[in-house]
């Protein structure tokens, strides 16, 4: 079936370094998804990134399908960068979400 | 205006209980979704309607029932649950339109069964 792996499982990281976070998946993709999930559970939305590269403020995603990984790269993060961030590719033609393991990043002061 | 959201946020309830959780989006996607999330897990999908037909049922116990009243609604109807169904519970909606599906969550509803 349909796979998405993300690593590393866990990071943690002095604030303000930078670090990569990927996502591999199975096969290729009309929609991935990065999301951060806060400790109260909430996922935001982070990137919609079925391909190319985006950029928001400190955060940035490249997707490159043909080789079916995807990025995300978060620079100088802050203690509020952490939490979970889930990477997710829709699983069939209903839209319905796959997600990874997720990488659990702790940003410490 | 990307909001989705579900009430209670919080919710107990003992297994002979019946419960609902609510869901609402005003962004006019006609694909609605459950997941459910377990501590230290990814979401896992439950259900799925589109166009307020159920689609997709994930092989959800009965206890379980979902509900599409409009395009904008979606309840979970919850009866006879068991203490393994404690969880985040995890609405959310997208277009269904070819390369828009992007997905949008509401804030959760954190179920705890006793």
């Amino acid at each position: 079936g349909i796979q998405v792996e993300q690593s590393p499982p866990d990071l943690i990281l002095q604030e303000g370094a930078n670090s990569t976070l990927r996502c591999n998946f199975s096969d290729s993709v009309n929609n991935l998804q990065w999301f951060h999930q806060n400790p109260w559970g909430q996922l935001i939305n982070l990137f919609y990134i079925p391909s190319g590269t985006k950029q928001n403020g400190r955060l940035s995603a490249t997707t490159v399908a043909t080789e079916r990984y995807s990025l995300l790269y978060i620079s100088s993060s802050q203690t509020t960068d952490s939490g979970v961030y889930f990477c997710a590719r829709a699983g069939g033609s209903q839209g319905n979400l796959i997600f990874g393991k997720g990488t659990k990043l702790s940003v410490k002061p | 205006d990307t909001e989705v959201t579900q009430t209670p946020k919080h919710l107990v309830m003992g297994m002979t209980n019946k419960k609902s959780l609510k869901c609402e989006q005003h962004m006019g996607h006609r694909a609605m979704y459950w997941y459910k999330q377990k501590a230290k897990k990814p979401p896992e999908l439950m259900f799925v309607y589109s166009y307020e037909k159920l689609s997709i049922n994930e092989s959800v116990p009965s206890r379980f029932s979902p509900e599409c009243p409009n395009s904008s609604l979606l309840n979970l109807h919850l009866h006879a649950l068991q203490p393994e169904d404690s969880a985040l519970y995890l609405c959310a909606s997208s277009r269904l339109r070819l390369g828009t599906y992007e997905q949008f969550f509401g804030p959760g509803t954190r179920l705890t069964v006793l």
